[in-house]
């Protein structure tokens, strides 16, 4: 079975500067990989996702990932954070076993932002 | 395109009582998921549909929890009785089909407080 680990809980950032959300899972197969980010009384929306190709994903709101197979890594960085961007952020995975019934997330803890002025 | 419809969006009743949660997906999405989010946690799959019928339900407490699809569209999960440790967020979430990888849109959910 796979499983996430998001390595801070709360993180804290002032307006500009940047930010790093640590993301590592684990699993004996392939996976694709996701972020996601739910703000306050919503769903979740995706921000960006790794299936294949260049290891370094770019997505929604400046937001960009690096996967690191060796590493078991999917760190999600932003180089300059909004007041917006105070929201809870989850990093998930789905298990690539090559078969079409699928597509089951599993998530991490999730990593609440909250950006200062 | 309209998102993922869900109702009610709060819900509080008593241990024991009995609750039903709606939703809607995006149209044309034939894969239908629900997830439970207790506070401070990630969401966890309860089930998912394909279409009409039950792909995986290895999460769902089957001795309280029901849920179906009737038509492939819209579908309904049921709570009876429910306990404390129920209270969360249930979010519904749909996507095109059920390949891995295709994208899933979230619903925004139903609170869900049991006293």
């Amino acid at each position: 079975a796979q499983s996430v680990t998001q390595l801070d809980s709360q993180v804290p950032v002032f307006e500009e500067a940047p930010v790093e959300l640590r993301c590592n899972y684990s699993s004996s197969v392939s996976v694709y990989l996701f972020w996601y980010v739910q703000y306050p009384n919503q769903g979740l929306q995706l921000l960006l996702k790794y299936l294949s190709g260049s290891t370094l994903v770019k997505g929604i709101n400046g937001f960009e990932a690096e996967f690191n197979k060796s590493q078991t890594s999917f760190h999600l960085r932003k180089p300059s954070v909004h007041i917006s961007d105070t929201a809870e952020y989850f990093c998930a995975v789905i298990q690539a076993q090559g078969k079409a019934a699928g597509n089951k997330l599993t998530f991490g803890g999730g990593t609440r932002v909250l950006v200062k002025p | 395109e309209a998102g993922v419809a869900q109702s009610p969006r709060y819900k509080i009743i008593e241990k024991r009582q009995s609750v039903a949660f709606w939703c809607n997906p995006i149209s044309g999405h034939a894969t239908l998921y629900w997830y439970q989010q207790i506070l401070g946690q990630g969401p966890k799959l309860l089930i998912q549909f394909q279409n009409n019928g039950v792909v995986d339900d290895s999460q769902l407490p089957k001795d309280r929890f029901s849920a179906e699809r009737l038509k492939g569209v819209d579908s309904t999960l049921k709570i009876q009785p429910a306990k404390l440790e129920d209270s969360a967020v249930y979010l519904c979430a749909s996507s095109l089909d059920d390949l891995e990888g295709d994208e899933q849109y979230f619903g925004p959910g139903t609170r869900l407080t049991v006293t």
